[in-house]
């Protein structure tokens, strides 16, 4: 199964900064990257698909770049909002995975 | 608009089996493929599998293949995980999700089940 790794796995940060989180694959998963927001108690919500496609009523504060085996996902400016557990997933090679997750705080 | 409706919360005896639905609306059953995932106390998001609603075929994954099926009914839109010798680090929460392709994100989600297994 491919492995996905972000870093960090815990960021804090305040208000109006910007931020990047990293997702590196075990092996090649072409474009097939997306990047989920979670928020305590919520199902995930689609933020990036196909590594740099904004999703539909997604803010444009959020971006994505990467293919191959490295990703980011940025957040601009960011807002108390924010603060939730990011994850990325590759779609390349099933079984799709997850990576472990990074935890954002805002300041 | 698109929604998938999850039954509700479940507690479940070792060894036990359980069935979570999820019920779709807002758009065609049948174009978009459904996805299962769980979610431990605390921890990360893991895919268990697919099923694609237009033929019924599964895919699941290997850690799961021995107890859990997938199935559906489309005549109500709604897809069924059924999950067998239940342990208790089973305990997590249930999401379903779709697909437009296998190789797509996960554009809606459940409002996920909590499957809590207990003596």
């Amino acid at each position: 199964d491919i492995q996905l790794t972000q870093s960090p796995s815990f960021l804090s940060a305040p208000v109006g900064d910007r931020v990047t989180i990293t997702c590196r694959a075990s092996q090649g998963v072409n474009s097939y990257l997306a990047w989920y927001q979670q928020k305590p108690g919520k199902a995930p919500k689609l933020l990036i698909y196909a590594a740099s496609t904004l999703q539909s009523g997604v803010s444009s504060r959020f971006s994505g770049s990467g293919s191959g085996t490295e990703f980011t996902l940025s957040i601009s400016s960011l807002q108390p909002e924010d603060s939730a557990t990011y994850y990325c997933q590759q779609l390349n090679t099933y079984p799709t995975t997850f990576g472990q997750g990074t935890r954002l705080e805002i300041e | 608009q698109v929604r998938l409706v999850q039954s509700g919360p479940e507690v479940q005896r070792p060894r036990a089996s359980v069935r979570v639905s999820c019920r779709a609306s807002g758009y065609t059953f049948t174009d978009y493929y459904i996805h299962w995932v769980r979610q431990a106390p605390g921890q990360g998001l893991e895919w268990m599998g697919w099923i694609d609603p237009k033929s019924g075929g599964p895919n699941i994954s290997r850690k799961f293949q021995d107890r859990v099926t997938m199935t559906r009914a489309t005549s109500i839109g709604t897809a069924y995980l059924d999950m067998s010798r239940l342990g208790s680090d089973d305990t997590a929460i249930y999401f379903c999700a779709r697909s437009q392709m296998a190789t797509l994100s996960f554009d809606y989600w459940g409002q996920g089940t909590l499957v809590v297994v207990s003596s």
